[in-house]
């Protein structure tokens, strides 16, 4: 069940420059997506999120871009900074069953280079 | 700010014995859910509670998986009878109406032996 994808499993960007995370999923039934940045010995934690009405969310140095079409989305840093190191994890919802569940893609390391 | 508790941090158990993993919501939130991650692996879904009723559950989520409210603040998961493969990371998650953002607790890491 590869309903979510994250084909970069890692990725480097020095300090200051740009991060660009992708993310595609499959199922179109998905309406709400959203972006978490993991820690070691910690639970996943909220970092923006996007409806599938819009194709644009920014929140301070954190933008996420959702194209329908190619059912694809990417989360931006910029400027990067170390402590955004950590393992994002991007999340497709849709409301099933009286509640929403997520299905996560498997993460990308990310590495920000002082 | 208000924030998922779970216990224990860790639990080392060995096979074939129950286990009960801990939850404490965020306290005005409605929903609630389990997600575990084998280790290298994606975080998957093992069901969700409102109501006081599972609202879905996953393929994982067999019949030696079951989750209970037993009062107003905790929410736990039991796995009757533990497999080696139960061996993960496991993380509750709790949602409040209106917003559709679940927050999630640090998790506990639960080592079958």
């Amino acid at each position: 069940d590869q309903q979510v994808k994250q084909n970069s499993p890692s990725l480097s960007v020095q300090e200051g420059r740009i991060s660009i995370l992708n993310c595609d999923y499959t199922n179109s039934m998905f309406d709400y997506f959203l972006w978490y940045k993991k820690y070691p010995a910690e639970g996943p934690t909220f970092l923006i999120s996007i409806s599938s009405i819009k194709d644009k969310n920014e929140d301070g140095r954190f933008t996420v871009f959702l194209n329908k079409s190619a059912k694809h989305l990417s989360l931006h840093i910029v400027p990067s900074q170390p402590g955004d190191s950590a393992v994002y994890f991007c999340a497709a919802s849709s409301f099933t069953s009286g509640t929403y569940k997520y299905i996560f893609g498997t993460g990308t390391r990310l590495k920000v280079l002082a | 700010e208000p924030e998922v508790t779970q216990t224990p941090s860790h639990q080392v158990t060995q096979m074939g014995q129950e286990v009960i993993l801990r939850c404490v919501p965020i306290s005005n939130h409605l929903y609630f859910y389990w997600y575990r991650q084998i280790l290298g692996q994606k975080v998957e879904f093992l069901v969700s509670f409102y109501n006081n009723e599972i609202s879905e559950k996953s393929e994982i989520f067999d019949d030696q998986f079951s989750v209970e409210r037993p009062d107003g603040s905790n929410f736990t998961l039991k796995i009757r009878s533990t497999k080696l493969e139960d061996s993960a990371m496991y993380f509750c998650a709790s949602m409040g109406t209106g917003r559709n953002i679940q927050y999630f607790g640090a998790g506990t890491r639960l080592s079958v032996l």
